[in-house]
């Protein structure tokens, strides 16, 4: 059973826009939540992270909100540039447990 | 130098073989893990380990092994490869900490024929 899941495979945004990416997940232990981004032919690179006691993180151009009653959080890219097209990969982890469970990814393509 | 380091990039092996994937760090992190990439099914977790003598195994380890070898070292084995095993293969580590981010490595691309 998919605990984190991503249901949008993939997203195509224009230069200057909002890329807004969403992540479900099921386990209501979980209470670190990650974001990571993949170029093809490389490793997935942290991007940023969340605590379940915030509801938003933002570092740049990049936003996580969590909204822990929905079980829901979404990165949101501002403004998308086209170096920004890759997969990313929300994650998410129970303390105690350290092991990162992900999601299924969501390619984003940013139209120049 | 990267961080964390696997062993080959790419292989393609036959049906049946044994293959040993290796993973080396140098970032001093206890945690290491193996995670394999398909297509849409994202990354998944296929063995855990804490510290040397810590293993466990994750979400498919069915047909894998794991040794950890050293703190900076931990190999996946895939004793008697099969197609289905044809994936991208990737090693990672993170440091102590809740919710400390996990480092990875470049990736093997393992093509089971």
């Amino acid at each position: 059973d998919q605990q984190v899941k991503q249901n949008s495979p993939s997203l195509s945004v224009q230069e200057g826009r909002i890329s807004i990416l969403n992540c479900d997940y099921t386990n209501s232990m979980f209470d670190y939540f990650l974001w990571y981004k993949k170029y093809p032919a490389e490793g997935p690179t942290f991007l940023i992270s969340i605590s379940s006691i915030k509801d938003k993180n933002e570092d740049g151009r990049f936003t996580v909100f969590l909204n822990k009653s929905a079980k829901h959080l979404s990165l949101h890219i501002v403004p998308s540039q086209p170096g920004d097209s890759a997969v990313y990969f929300c994650a998410a982890i129970r303390t105690g447990t350290y092991k990162y469970i992900f999601g299924t990814g969501t390619r984003l393509k940013v139209l120049a | 130098d990267a961080d964390v380091t696997q062993t080959p990039r790419n292989r393609i092996t036959k049906t049946g073989k044994r293959i040993m994937l290796e993973c080396s760090q140098t970032k001093g992190h206890d945690r290491m893990y193996w995670y394999r990439q398909d297509p849409g099914l994202g990354l998944r977790l296929i063995y855990y380990s804490f510290d040397v003598k810590d293993i466990n195994k994750g979400e498919i380890s069915d047909g894998y092994s794991v040794s950890r070898q050293a703190q900076a070292k931990f190999s996946l084995s895939l004793e008697s490869a099969i197609p289905n095993q044809t994936a991208l293969y990737f090693c990672a580590t993170s440091d102590f900490g809740d919710g400390a981010e996990a480092f990875f490595g470049q990736g093997t691309r393992l093509t089971v024929v």
